[in-house]
C-alpha cells in the first residue's frame, strides 16, 4: 500500500530536549516535505527537499533542521524545542515538485512542547 | 510576500444545499492544488488545475481557475454529511517548488 509513515504519532516533551520525527514514503517519490498546521494559520511549509541530498527552506525554518540521506526518509530534528513548536506536524511527498502532482501526506505527528 | 488568501474561514451550510469556498492569490500561479482534510485526519489531495480558465469536475466538485490564474473557486453541488471537513487550496511559490497552502474554508453541514 503506498504510503507516507510519521513517527510519533504523538509526543510530548520539555524545552530543550532534542527530538526527531521520522517520516517515511515507500513511492519512490523524489519531493518530499514537512508541514506545520496552527489553528487559525492552516498549513506552513518548513522544509523541503527536491531529491537526496537536496533540502532547502520552507516559509518557517526557524528552529528546525532536516536531512535526506535516503530517498524514502526525510527526518525533521527540532534540537532544542520550545514551547511555540507546539503543533501538528504533516510530512507529505510528491512524485516531483508540487507542480507536477498532488501530494501525499502522512497521519500526523502532534507535539507538544511544556 | 506572495500570499494565498482563501474565503470564507467558515461555512455552515443545510445538507443538500451548496456551498464553494475561494482562494485569491496576490501573484498569477502557474497551477493550483486542492485538498481536502476531514476533521481529525490529514489532507487528501482531490485535483490540481494548470490552464488559464481551467474548469474540472469530480462528481458533485467542480473546480475552476481564474482567467488570470490568481483565483480558483470549489464548488460542491447538494452537499451531503461526507463532505464535512476543511478544504485547502494550494500554490507553488515564486520558485515552484516551494508551496503555499491558504488558511482553509471549514465546512460543517447541518442535518
Amino acid at each position: 500500500e503506498a504510503q507516507v509513515t510519521q513517527n510519533p504519532r504523538y509526543l510530548i516533551t520539555v524545552t530543550g530536549k532534542k527530538l526527531t520525527v521520522t517520516c517515511s514514503q515507500n513511492m519512490n517519490h523524489e519531493y518530499m516535505s514537512w508541514y506545520r498546521q496552527d489553528p487559525g494559520l492552516g498549513l506552513r511549509q518548513i522544509y523541503y527537499s527536491m531529491n537526496v541530498e537536496v533540502t532547502d527552506k520552507g516559509d518557517v525554518p526557524e528552529g528546525y533542521k532536516v536531512s535526506r540521506k535516503e530517498k524514502r526518509n526525510f527526518p525533521l530534528i527540532l534540537e532544542s524545542p520550545s514551547p511555540n513548536q507546539t503543533s501538528l506536524y504533516f510530512c507529505a511527498s510528491s512524485f516531483s515538485a508540487p507542480p507536477g502532482i498532488g501530494q501525499y501526506f502522512g497521519p500526523g505527528t502532534r507535539l507538544t512542547v511544556t | 510576500g506572495q500570499q494565498v488568501m482563501q474565503i470564507p474561514q467558515y461555512q455552515h451550510v443545510q445538507e443538500g444545499e451548496d456551498f464553494t469556498t475561494y482562494c485569491n492569490s496576490s501573484t498569477t500561479l502557474s497551477n493550483i492544488q486542492w485538498y481536502k482534510q476531514r476533521p481529525g485526519g490529514h489532507p487528501v489531495f482531490l485535483i490540481q488545475l494548470v490552464k488559464s480558465g481551467e474548469v474540472k469536475k469530480q462528481k458533485r466538485l467542480t473546480f475552476q481557475f481564474g482567467e488570470a490564474k490568481k483565483n480558483s473557486s470549489l464548488h460542491i453541488t447538494a452537499t451531503q454529511t461526507t463532505d464535512v471537513g476543511t478544504y485547502f487550496c494550494a500554490g507553488p511559490m515564486n520558485r515552484d517548488d516551494k508551496i503555499i497552502f491558504g488558511k482553509g474554508t471549514r465546512l460543517h453541514i447541518l442535518p
